[in-house]
């Protein structure tokens, strides 16, 4: 009954260094969506995917790539990340929207760049 | 485009007094509507939802939320606030279409004056 997992919860990077957050889900959801929640800005889409093996932007894709190669699993990966991507991302999935349902969410992975 | 417009970003009420968080949306079709809380340092939890059918839905806690189509609000409510609703609140939209993504306001944060 784990849900949403993200990993890891908390990391630090310097400045061009890589990484990569995973999110998995039990529940066989068809949408997964990637957020990041900054001070005011609320949470802001970075990637979505509506079933496995696709992906598309959202609002804020520079910066990011993601893979779903695993409909149970989205990945999120920060090629060289910068400061401006110290944030807190949270990981969601949700029933495909013709069915209802609501977003189910990770705990959140808390990332400081140096 | 799609996006939620949340235009209260501080709001302060006394223990006891009404509420209204505003909400509103742009959407080019028929949207489907949530709203969220965020306790300090905790994850998301639903505190509604509509999809369709009657445009007052109840939620948890005692709040409701109507959906105003001819205004394209979403406006949350509650009779009465406790200081257990201190936190912040986050609005958020998304569509019918296998397409759709899910897209949040900024939120507005809830203070109780005691």
């Amino acid at each position: 009954n784990a849900g949403v997992t993200q990993t890891p919860k908390f990391r630090v990077l310097k400045t061009g260094q890589s990484m990569t957050l995973l999110c998995a889900q039990d529940m066989n959801h068809e949408y997964m969506y990637w957020y990041r929640q900054d001070p005011g800005m609320g949470l802001r889409l970075i990637h979505y995917s509506v079933g496995e093996g696709t992906t598309a932007k959202g609002e804020v894709p520079d910066g990011y790539n993601v893979s779903r190669l695993k409909k149970q699993n989205f990945l999120l990966g920060l090629e060289s990340a910068a400061p401006s991507q110290t944030s807190v991302y949270f990981c969601a999935s949700v029933v495909a929207p013709p069915k209802g349902g609501e977003l189910f969410f990770g705990e959140g992975s808390r990332l400081t760049v140096l | 485009a799609q996006s939620v417009t949340q235009p209260d970003i501080h709001i302060t009420v006394s223990e006891g007094a009404s509420l209204e968080l505003r909400c509103n949306y742009s959407y080019g079709a028929t949207p489907y509507l949530f709203w969220y809380v965020q306790s300090p340092g905790q994850g998301l939890q639903l505190l509604l939802k509509y999809f369709s059918g009657d445009t007052l839905v109840q939620g948890i806690k005692g709040f409701e939320a109507e959906f105003k189509r001819s205004q394209s609000s979403f406006n949350l409510r509650k009779p009465s606030v406790h200081w257990s609703d201190a936190a912040e609140y986050f609005c958020a939209v998304g569509g019918y279409s296998s397409a759709s993504k899910i897209i949040f306001g900024s939120g507005t944060r809830l203070s109780i004056r005691p």
